[in-house]
C-alpha cells in the first residue's frame, strides 16, 4: 500500500529557477490537493483537482502551476522560485475515509 | 469563509493523565471533520473520520466528538504516554468555491512528560 507518494523529500532551489514536485496515488482517488505548511499559519491550500483534465485553484495559488493528466499523478509546477516560497509541501488524495497526506517536500529557495 | 480555530496552541501533561483538544469551526454546514497527528519534519496521519451524521468516533485510546449545531469537536485522550508527544490538527470538509474544500486549524502541540 503505496498510498500518496511525494518526491523530491528534500530539494535547495536558487531564485529564479524552476522545479516540478511529484506527487503519485495509487487509490484511484478522485480528488487531490496540493497544501503548504509554514510554521504557525496551518496548512494553506494552493490547487487542486477534482479528476483527470480538471484543476482548480485553492487559497495561495501565485506562482504555481498544476497538471492533471491521469487519475494517479497531479504534479506541482514552481517557475521563478522566490523566498517565499520556502515551505513543506503536502500532497493529499480524498477517498470515502477521509484524506491521505504525502510525506512532504521541504524547500528551501534560496 | 470557513474557519477552524484551535484550542489550546500548546499542551504540556504528565504522563497517565487525560486530555482533551479542542476545535471549533464557524460555518456548521461541513461533510465531515478529521483529526490529523503531526509529528516533527513529517507528514500528516489521519486518526479520526468524523461524518456530518454522526456524534462521535472511537479508535483505541482516542475519542472524537462532533456537535455539529455548536461548531464544536473535541479529541479526547486516554492515559496519555510520552509517544502521543506531536502536534494534532483538527480539519473540516465543506463546499466551497463550487467543490470540496478542506480547512485545517492551526493545531495544538501537546508533550507528554514521563
Amino acid at each position: 500500500n503505496a498510498g500518496v507518494t511525494q518526491t523530491p523529500k528534500f530539494r535547495i532551489l536558487k531564485i529564479g529557477q524552476s522545479m516540478t514536485l511529484q506527487c503519485t496515488q495509487d487509490m484511484n482517488h478522485n480528488y487531490m490537493y496540493w497544501y503548504r505548511q509554514d510554521p504557525g499559519m496551518g496548512l494553506k491550500l494552493i490547487y487542486y483537482s477534482v479528476g483527470a483534465g480538471i484543476t482548480d485553484k485553492g487559497e495561495v495559488p501565485n506562482g504555481y502551476n498544476v497538471s492533471r493528466s491521469t487519475t494517479e499523478d497531479f504534479p506541482l509546477r514552481l517557475e521563478l522560485a522566490a523566498p517565499s516560497q520556502t515551505s513543506v509541501y503536502f500532497c493529499a488524495s480524498q477517498g470515502n475515509y477521509g484524506y491521505t497526506f504525502g510525506s512532504g517536500t521541504r524547500l528551501t529557495v534560496v | 469563509k470557513q474557519e477552524v480555530t484551535q484550542i489550546p496552541a500548546a499542551l504540556s501533561v504528565p504522563e497517565g493523565e487525560n486530555l482533551v483538544l479542542n476545535c471549533s469551526f464557524t460555518d456548521s454546514a461541513i461533510y465531515n471533520l478529521q483529526w490529523f497527528r503531526q509529528d516533527p519534519g513529517k507528514g500528516l496521519t489521519s486518526l479520526l473520520l468524523i461524518q456530518s451524521s454522526q456524534r462521535e468516533q472511537t479508535s483505541g485510546r482516542l475519542n472524537a466528538s462532533l456537535d455539529k449545531s455548536s461548531g464544536r469537536s473535541t479529541l479526547y485522550i486516554a492515559a496519555s504516554q510520552p509517544g502521543d508527544s506531536a502536534t494534532y490538527l483538527c480539519a473540516v470538509l465543506y463546499s466551497g468555491a463550487g467543490s470540496y474544500q478542506l480547512t485545517f486549524g492551526k493545531g495544538t502541540k501537546l508533550s507528554v512528560i514521563p
